[in-house]
């Protein structure tokens, strides 16, 4: 089945910086990869996400590169800011009912 | 409020107890699951439902019992849990066709076994 692999798994920058979060899948029958942020006590919400058919995908200060030759896609957080501060968890689906997460990535953003 | 609402919010429970957990979505989405996440690890799947009908079910011991009464509604039902079960439960729901979309979750039901 699929494995999805995330690093770092903690990662602090300080406010104004880029923060690069990178994560690998395993089986390339994978052709949707949604990225979600979880703050503390609150629920995993979707902040963007990427189909196979594209190789990035940019929302404001936030983007997604997918390289499906190497199986690895990429979160991309510009110009840093307090409130990025949360857990972030990549996924991978091959299109059936089964989204497998990543073990989480938690940004510290210091002001 | 993403319209998936999830009760308890926070359970305490002894291994001899029987307790249910309850998702309910008002998003009229075709497919609900069952996640579980704890401490430094992934979000796990445990169960998946169609329509109502169980499609997946990740190797979960019996000791948790999915119940899907109809595709709005989702429970699970615990029964002799272990102390290594406490973690975060998370309900979620999506709209699936042949593409993958997003997944909505609830806030989650915080379950402590002691």
């Amino acid at each position: 089945g699929e494995n999805v692999e995330q690093h770092p798994s903690t990662l602090s920058v300080q406010e104004g910086d880029s923060a690069v979060i990178k994560c690998t899948y395993s089986d390339s029958a994978s052709n949707y990869f949604p990225w979600y942020k979880q703050e503390l006590g609150k629920r995993p919400q979707l902040i963007i996400d990427i189909r196979s058919n594209v190789g990035e995908k940019k929302d404001q200060r936030i983007a997604v590169t997918l390289n499906k030759t190497a199986k690895h896609f990429s979160l991309h957080i510009t110009e840093t800011q307090p409130e990025d501060s949360a857990v972030y968890f990549c996924a991978a689906n091959t299109g059936g009912f089964k989204t497998i997460f990543g073990a989480g990535t938690r940004l510290f953003v210091k002001a | 409020e993403t319209g998936v609402t999830q009760t308890p919010r926070h359970l305490v429970m002894g291994m001899t107890n029987k307790k249910s957990l309850k998702c309910e979505q008002h998003l009229g989405h075709n497919a609900m699951y069952w996640y579980k996440q704890s401490a430094k690890k992934p979000l796990e799947l445990m169960f998946v439902y169609n329509f109502k009908e169980q499609t997946e079910n990740n190797s979960v011991p019996s000791r948790f019992s999915p119940e899907c009464p109809n595709s709005s509604h989702l429970f699970l039902h615990l029964h002799t849990l272990q102390p290594e079960d406490s973690a975060l439960y998370l309900c979620a729901s999506s709209q699936e066709s042949n593409a993958a979309t997003e997944a909505f979750f609830g806030q989650g039901t915080r379950l402590t076994v002691v």
